[in-house]
C-alpha cells in the first residue's frame, strides 16, 4: 500500500471548514484513498473513501487531485466533537482481505 | 447498522493471568476480523487477521502463542492474551469487514492494564 503523509496537527475554529491535507504521491492506480478518524480512547470511525472523483457524504467531502497524488478531507462546519486524529490511508479495494495500515495521522483540534 | 462491540471495555489483571477479549459484529456477518493494538500516543498497529473457520494470520513480531485468536463464527472473534505482563498493557481494538464492501467497522476498544 502506498505511504501517505499528513501534517501532525491542525487547529480549526468551531463552525469553520476544516481542510485536512494528505499526500500520497506513490499511490497506484487501483488504490483508493480512505479516511478514518479516532476520537480519544475510542475505536476508529470510517469517514469516506474515493478513487478518482470527488466524494461527499453526510460527514465530509473528499477532494482528490487529478493526478491522485494528494487529497483533502473537508469537514464543512467543524464542531468541538470533530476533535480527533484523522488518518488518511491508501488501500487496494479488494474483497475483505485488505487490512488498514495506520500512519500517525493529523490531530485536529477544533476550538471554540 | 454495521455495529461492532467489544467486551470488556476495560480490564485490570495481575501479571501472569490470561485475559479474553470478545469482538462481535452485531448486525452483519463478518468474514474477516482484524485485531489492532495501540500504545499511548501511538497509532494503531495490526496484530493479526482472522477469517472465520480458519487460523489467524499474525503480523511479524506478534507471538501467536501469546495472543490466541479464535474466529469461530461469522459474528464473533476472541483474542486471549495469555500470561499477561505489564508490557502487554495497551488499547486493543478489533474491526470487522464483509465481502460486500470495503469499510472496516471498528469496535470501541478494550483497555488492558496488567499490574
Amino acid at each position: 500500500d502506498a505511504k501517505t503523509t499528513q501534517p501532525p496537527s491542525m487547529d480549526c475554529a468551531e463552525g469553520r471548514a476544516a481542510n485536512l491535507p494528505c499526500n500520497h504521491s506513490t499511490i497506484s492506480g487501483n488504490e483508493y484513498v480512505y479516511w478514518y478518524r479516532q476520537i480519544h480512547s475510542q475505536g476508529p470511525q470510517y469517514i469516506i473513501h474515493g478513487l478518482k472523483n470527488n466524494e461527499t457524504n453526510e460527514m465530509a467531502s473528499l477532494i482528490i487531485t487529478e493526478d491522485r497524488k494528494s487529497s483533502t478531507l473537508i469537514l464543512p462546519h467543524a464542531t468541538l466533537r470533530d476533535t480527533a486524529v484523522y488518518y488518511c490511508i491508501a488501500k487496494n479495494y479488494g474483497g475483505s482481505q485488505g487490512n488498514l495500515i495506520f500512519g500517525k495521522g493529523t490531530k485536529l483540534s477544533v476550538k471554540p | 447498522g454495521a455495529v461492532v462491540s467489544q467486551h470488556p471495555s476495560r480490564v485490570i489483571c495481575k501479571s501472569g493471568t490470561s485475559v479474553k477479549i470478545e469482538c462481535r459484529s452485531l448486525d452483519f456477518q463478518a468474514t474477516t476480523m482484524f485485531w489492532y493494538r495501540q500504545f499511548p500516543k501511538q497509532s494503531l498497529m495490526l496484530m493479526a487477521t482472522s477469517n472465520e473457520g480458519s487460523k489467524a494470520t499474525y503480523e511479524q513480531g506478534v507471538e501467536k502463542d501469546k495472543f490466541l485468536i479464535n474466529h469461530a463464527s461469522l459474528t464473533l472473534s476472541t483474542l486471549t492474551v495469555t500470561s499477561a505482563h505489564p508490557e502487554d498493557s495497551s488499547f486493543y481494538i478489533c474491526s470487522a469487514t464483509t465481502d460486500r464492501n470495503n469499510e472496516q467497522f471498528f469496535g470501541p476498544g478494550t483497555r488492558l492494564t496488567v499490574l
